[in-house]
């Protein structure tokens, strides 16, 4: 079974610019989760997805956006780029059964803000 | 503070030996908890993952929750130089969604 795949992989952008990262989940998963990592504060939650709806939110500002199609496949949109916002941005799929497996990561985008 | 707290190391142990690793958490709704490994700029692979209390092992790895201590713990035996990596535990309330992680703790087995 194929993992989650990530498009694209590296990113360069410069601030005020806007950006769009996508995910696609593995086959059967229906949520999708999005995390940054820096190595300032690590891992981070950013909102998670499931039945196209957003189920739960990070803290992080309304920049942030996203949303999920109805294959499963999941989009992350960042606005008005700034600095900080240079991370790697992580995508997780999981089957949503209770007890069951958990999350399952991509190789990540790497965004750089010039 | 962080809902989970992990020495971010480095961690340096001889090949073959065994590697250590452990988290506290402070959540006591934390049902799932999770290892991962992430190889330099990679993104984290599942290694293990326990529901609620107990022990868990696989092949060289073990992993234990102690929810009593809110501790959790990681173990590899017969370490390998291809261990070395940053491992990151996790923990979450359901088995999706927000999962909050260990700063990660980087591991280096010299041969």
């Amino acid at each position: 079974k194929a993992g989650v795949t990530q498009t694209p992989r590296y990113l360069i952008k410069t601030r005020g610019q806007q950006v769009t990262l996508s995910c696609s989940p593995i086959s059967g998963h229906r949520s999708v989760s999005w995390y940054q990592q820096t190595p300032g504060q690590g891992l981070q939650f950013l909102f998670e997805y499931f039945s196209e709806t957003q189920r739960n939110k990070g803290n992080f500002p309304g920049r942030f956006s996203g949303r999920q199609f109805s294959n499963s496949r999941s989009e992350m949109n960042v606005s008005t780029l700034e600095l900080g916002d240079s991370a790697l941005y992580l995508c997780a799929s999981s089957p949503t059964t209770r007890g069951g497996e958990t999350q399952y990561f991509g190789p990540g985008t790497r965004l750089l803000v010039l | 503070q962080k809902e989970v707290e992990q020495d971010p190391g480095p961690l340096s142990v001889p090949e073959g030996a065994i590697v250590s690793l452990n988290c506290t958490y402070s959540n006591s709704a934390f049902q799932y908890f999770m290892w991962y490994r992430q190889y330099s700029r990679k993104g984290p692979e599942l290694l293990m993952y326990t529901y609620s209390s107990g022990n868990k092992e696989d092949g060289r790895f073990t992993a234990q929750v102690d929810k009593s201590s809110k501790y959790i713990s990681l173990f590899i035996r017969d370490s390998q130089p291809s261990d070395s990596a940053t491992y990151l535990c996790a923990s979450s309330t359901d088995s999706w969604g927000k999962l909050q992680f260990g700063a990660g703790t980087q591991v280096v087995v010299t041969p």
